[in-house]
């Protein structure tokens, strides 16, 4: 089965601090990735997701990824952070076609104020 | 209002006995999926359900079990033979095969003593 980990357990910035949060996954086919996040008390919810087409996607609150083939990754990057997006994020995968989605451990952001 | 149901929020159960945490939704959702959450680990699959009447293991089946007699319902029974049984259990829901988002449920905290 495919399998996902991301590099930083927890990330600590100060307000407008850039991010990049790595996502590397394993498996042998076409894949669908995903970032999702956590916010304190509130559902897991998508931020974004790549299927097809343009490896850079955008999401929602001006979060992006870059979908890398040769490298396996998709990283999760924001220009500059805010205090609201301290939260858990989560980088998962399904195999093309398949829903059986398997998550990264979690990177826990912290934006200092 | 549509999504996820999981109740109870809380549960606490003595060790040795089974306990059933519910999970429903309104979506009309074919795919559903209970994972497991715990600190530093992510989300680990436990089983999922792709349509009514059938259902595949996750990563850590053992110790768990599921039914699916209806696609609204996808009902988890941790049994007394899962050794770490304490721990926060979501239900997550998906249409489609493969890019589709996953919804979450708000979770179910169960601890075992």
């Amino acid at each position: 089965a495919q399998s996902v980990s991301q590099h930083n357990h927890h990330v600590i910035l100060s307000e407008a601090a850039s991010l990049e949060l790595g996502c590397n996954y394993s498996y042998g086919g076409t894949v669908n990735l995903f970032w999702y996040v956590q916010y304190p008390g509130q559902h897991l919810q998508l931020l974004l997701k790549y299927f097809s087409g343009d490896p850079l996607v955008k999401g929602i609150k001006g979060f992006e990824a870059e979908f890398i083939k040769s490298k396996f990754s998709f990283n999760l990057r924001k220009p500059s952070v805010q205090w609201s997006d301290t939260a858990e994020y989560f980088c998962a995968v399904t195999p093309l076609n398949n829903n059986d989605m398997r998550f990264g451990a979690g990177t826990r952001l912290t934006v200092k104020p | 209002d549509g999504g996820i149901t999981q109740s109870p929020k809380y549960l606490f159960r003595k060790e040795g006995q089974n306990v059933t945490l519910s999970c429903e939704q309104n979506l009309n959702h074919d795919a559903m999926y209970w994972y497991r959450q715990d600190p530093g680990q992510g989300l680990r699959l436990i089983y999922y359900s792709q349509i009514v009447n059938d259902f595949q293991k996750g990563d850590i089946a053992e110790g768990y079990s599921v039914s699916r007699e209806k696609k609204e319902s996808f009902p988890l029974t941790v049994t007394s033979a899962q050794k770490n049984p304490t721990a926060f259990y979501l239900c997550a829901s998906t249409t489609g095969t493969g890019a589709y988002e996953q919804y979450f449920g708000p979770g179910t905290r169960l601890t075992v003593t």
